[in-house]
């Protein structure tokens, strides 16, 4: 049974910092790894999505690397931005299975 | 284009009630899943169909049920509430079963159990 955790549970830093998340999932035949993002009461929102066969996805300040033989991926932020206060959820996808989610990292990025 | 749309946004029901969550994927997209997230924890799978057929379930009870209609839009229907069932309930769209798998959440419906 796939399980997904994310380190650490809350994370506070000052704005402009450079930052990393982290995800770790035991089963590591995964088909794809999802970052989302979700703010206070609201649905999740779609940052980046990794497949199996890649090792990393960029959009804009955001990097998501993924390396499936240890179980880990990490989601950078650059230059945080009080507008990045969210929590962060990583979600991953075996075959045959349906996603599993860890649950987030809470940032907020102070002014 | 519209994205995932949830109705309704918000509802107060109490035990032993029953509800209906209603979900309209991305246009083109054929999957949809619905999840239940209970304050401070990650989304938990509940049901998944593809072409109207339920194709992944869950560990949640049978007072849970789903189905999918020709428009590809989804209900989802719990019976007999229980206070343990007041969660954001968030249905999901994708294109297929698998490839290329992501995911694109609505904004959820949030069901308090009194």
């Amino acid at each position: 049974k796939q399980e997904v955790t994310q380190i650490p549970a809350a994370l506070s830093v000052p704005e402009g910092e450079n930052l990393v998340l982290n995800c770790s999932f035991t089963d590591s035949a995964i088909y794809n790894l999802q970052w989302f993002r979700q703010d206070p009461g609201k649905g999740l929102t779609s940052l980046l999505l990794i497949q199996s066969s890649q090792r990393e996805q960029t959009s804009g300040r955001l990097n998501a690397s993924l390396d499936k033989s240890s179980g880990r991926s990490t989601l950078y932020i650059a230059a945080s931005q009080p507008g990045d206060s969210a929590t962060y959820l990583c979600a991953v996808l075996n075959y045959g299975q349906n996603f599993v989610f860890g649950p987030g990292t809470r940032l907020s990025v102070l002014p | 284009d519209a994205g995932v749309t949830q109705s309704p946004t918000h509802l107060i029901k109490t035990r032993g009630q029953h509800v209906t969550l209603r979900c309209s994927p991305i246009s083109g997209h054929k999957s949809v899943s619905w999840y239940q997230q209970v304050l401070g924890q990650g989304p938990q799978f509940i049901f998944q169909y593809y072409e109207k057929e339920e194709r992944g379930r869950g560990n949640f009870p049978d007072r849970f049920s789903a189905r999918q209609f020709p428009n590809y839009s989804s209900e989802l229907n719990v019976n007999a509430l229980l206070l343990g069932d007041s969660a954001l309930y968030l249905c999901a769209s994708s294109f297929g079963l698998a490839y290329p798998g992501e995911l694109f959440f609505g904004e959820g419906s949030r069901l308090t159990v009194l």
